[in-house]
């Protein structure tokens, strides 16, 4: 079984200021995917973006960019330019990619959250 | 907005009762996901369905039973509720079964009281 963890409960950041939210992930896996979902107040689940780990290049999003370290199984999330929008609960999570056989492939497994502020 | 439509947004019943709740995926999503969110255990998967057929099962307790009708809508339902049951119920779709960012709705409150 996958487990993400999330080691950092809570952080805060000044407006416009780059922060960074860290996860690591335990499997056995050789090819997954990961993600950085963000929760709002509104309580909404919003994906934020997306890596492939067969892919070395790390995935961007206008200014939300992530470190992704296979070796060390790290998937941090990078928010630069942070804006009073940016406050949220963020979530990473894990999905198997498929191969042949099984089903248990399409679900995600998400890390506790860490709750991002930004400050005015 | 993800597409995907959750309803009610709340919902309040008693100990004893059983509740259903409503998804209807994004156009073109043929799988559907069900999560439970609460303070103390955090998100979990508890069902997902593909194109009308249960796809793969997690913690989803034996008083709680899920299906996904053939225009793809899915309803969770939940009986015999206790107070541990109150949390946010989130349903998502994924265009595939597998391999497919999940696309999330605004989430159903259950508040047992």
């Amino acid at each position: 079984a996958q487990t993400v963890t999330q080691s950092q409960p809570e952080m805060s950041v000044q407006e416009a200021e780059t922060v960074t939210l860290s996860c690591t992930y335990d499997t056995s896996e050789n090819n997954y995917y990961l993600f950085w979902y963000k929760q709002p107040p509104s309580r909404q689940m919003i994906l934020v973006i997306r890596q492939e780990a067969y892919k070395q290049q790390n995935a961007t999003e206008n200014r939300f960019s992530v470190n992704f370290q296979k070796a060390a199984k790290s998937f941090s999330l990078k928010i630069s330019d942070s804006q009073l929008g940016d406050t949220a609960m963020y979530f990473c999570a894990f999905m198997k990619e498929a191969g042949a056989g099984g089903t248990s492939y399409g679900k995600l497994t998400f890390g506790q959250g860490t709750i991002l502020t930004v400050h005015p | 907005d993800s597409g995907v439509t959750q309803t009610p947004k709340h919902l309040i019943t008693a100990t004893g009762q059983r509740v259903t709740l409503r998804c209807s995926p994004r156009s073109g999503d043929l799988s559907v996901y069900w999560y439970q969110q609460s303070l103390d255990q955090g998100l979990q998967f508890l069902i997902q369905y593909y194109n009308g057929e249960e796809r793969a099962k997690g913690n989803i307790l034996e008083r709680f039973s899920a299906q996904q009708f053939p225009d793809l809508h899915s309803e969770l339902n939940l009986s015999s509720l206790e107070l541990g049951d109150s949390a946010l119920y989130f349903c998502a779709s994924s265009v595939r079964a597998y391999n497919s960012p999940l696309h999330f709705g605004n989430g159903t409150r259950l508040t047992v009281t």
